[in-house]
């Protein structure tokens, strides 16, 4: 059902810089802001960038997002160990009615 | 620090309906500048939004589910409940609850605090 593309997996080595991209439409990231979340499995979602670029306190300014049109990006400079997670972005949609979409979800491996 | 906590049967039988609730510590549910809502993950699948609620009533269900999901407010015990009827197999996922921010027109939408999530099996 998701209508936000992302690649299914991305790596790199400690230090390295690695960009995740989300896909998506008109009704969705090309007029409405991204959020990007950081999954550790049989951990708790959390929240890594909201308002398309916007960092929450605690977020280690390594992670950076942006937006071009219909599609957003979320970049990780200088690769550490523990940032090997699923990366999900999401956004609302203003398509049938109205709902709440998330990314099909990238799985990030340092090497 | 805001925490929620979900709570419910971990295994419900097809056709029956699962119903979960979300406690928050921390915090009080009764707040309008904040909502309410579910997500879940089907096992080896990625995030589904099921639904959200604002403390003045307002709802947002997801369409695909919105015929089964129904998401109430229990300022009472500052919980909020998840039913989901006539479930099956496909529901069979680690359910979460967060809680969320929108701004004017849903422009900025997102989930700041996430519970452990909880895991529902739909088996006979």
């Amino acid at each position: 059902q998701s209508v936000l593309t992302q690649p299914p997996s991305a790596s790199g080595t400690p230090g390295q810089r690695v960009t995740i991209s989300c896909s998506g439409s008109t009704s969705n990231i090309g007029s409405k802001t991204v959020t990007w979340y950081q999954h550790l499995p049989g951990t708790a979602p959390q929240l890594l960038i909201y308002g398309d670029n916007q960092r929450p306190s605690g977020v280690p300014d390594r992670f950076s997002g942006s937006t071009s049109g219909t599609s957003a990006s979320l970049a990780i400079s200088g690769l550490q160990s523990e940032d090997e997670a699923d990366y999900y972005c999401a956004a609302w949609d203003d398509s049938l009615n109205g709902l709440y979409v998330f990314g099909t979800g990238t799985k990030v491996t340092v090497l | 620090q805001l925490q929620l906590q979900e709570s419910g049967p971990g295994l419900v039988k097809p056709s029956e309906t699962l119903s979960l609730a979300c406690t928050v510590s921390g915090g009080s549910i009764s707040t309008s500048i904040y909502f309410w809502g579910w997500i879940r993950q089907p096992p080896g699948k990625g995030l589904e939004w099921i639904g959200s609620m604002f403390y003045s009533g307002s709802t947002y269900y997801n369409p695909s589910l919105k015929s089964r999901v129904t998401i109430s407010v229990d300022t009472s015990k500052n919980h909020f409940s998840l039913k989901l009827s006539s479930v099956t197999a496909a529901d069979t996922a680690v359910y979460y609850c967060a809680r969320g921010y929108s701004s004017s027109g849903r422009y900025q939408y997102y989930f700041d605090y996430w519970g452990l999530g909880t895991l529902v099996t739909v088996s006979s």
